[in-house]
């Protein structure tokens, strides 16, 4: 299973654009990167998912470099409501060896006014 | 659509006494999960399954016990509680490739 690193925690202001980056140097061929959002007392929740390039919702971005042993969260124009804990998994491919879905420490965001 | 249920939300429990957590999905998803989540910490995988009849360990899978008879259940016991095992256990189901996990909201367990 590839582990994943970020930052423990990051601090930005209202209005910002906030890149949250993700290092798996050992993701396999077929794993995907996906990035959860949780609040205190409730379950994670899904943000993107993307396998190769850049992956865009009405939420957030996703950049994936060829090599794919990192990959970049990008909030733009975030709120306090963005504050939150954000993880990056990979695997979930489907393959019987990546259906463990592994959460690393995730990265404390916090935003100001 | 109800997603991923848990039951129950909260609970105390005195030590050496047992209890079952149980999680509901109707989303006919194969993968279900089991992950303990103490304060300020990331969540740590206990159990998990990959279909209706199997169960496998996760990280920290000791102290804890698991049965999936049926898809749409995954069942979370203890038999002897202890202290270190207060904590907010979520629930997650998954579909599987390509598609995103959904998590419930999870149970409280204070064991003293």
């Amino acid at each position: 299973l590839a582990k994943t690193t970020q930052p423990i925690s990051m601090d930005s202001y209202e209005g910002q654009e906030v890149n949250i980056t993700c290092s798996h140097n050992n993701i396999a061929t077929n794993d995907y990167i996906t990035w959860y959002q949780q609040f205190p007392s409730q379950g994670p929740r899904f943000i993107i998912q993307g396998y190769k390039t850049k992956v865009t919702n009405e939420v957030a971005s996703l950049f994936i470099p060829a090599d794919r042993k990192s990959s970049t969260l990008s909030l733009p124009r975030v709120s306090l409501s963005d504050t939150a804990v954000y993880y990056c998994l990979v695997g979930l491919s489907g393959y019987s060896s990546a259906s463990k879905i592994i959460f690393g420490s995730g990265t404390r965001l916090s935003i100001r006014p | 659509n109800a997603g991923v249920t848990q039951t129950p939300k909260f609970r105390v429990l005195k030590t050496g006494q047992s209890m079952t957590l149980l999680c509901a999905q109707d989303m006919n998803h194969e993968y279900m999960y089991w992950y303990r989540q103490d304060p300020g910490m990331g969540l740590r995988l206990i159990h998990y399954s990959v279909g209706e009849g199997t169960t496998a360990k996760g990280e920290v899978p000791d102290g804890y016990n698991v049965s999936r008879l049926k898809k749409q259940n995954f069942l979370l016991g203890l038999e002897s509680a202890a202290p270190s095992q207060t904590s907010v256990y979520f629930c997650a189901s998954w579909g599987g490739e390509n598609t995103e996990a959904f998590f419930g909201q999870g149970t409280r367990l204070t064991v003293v």
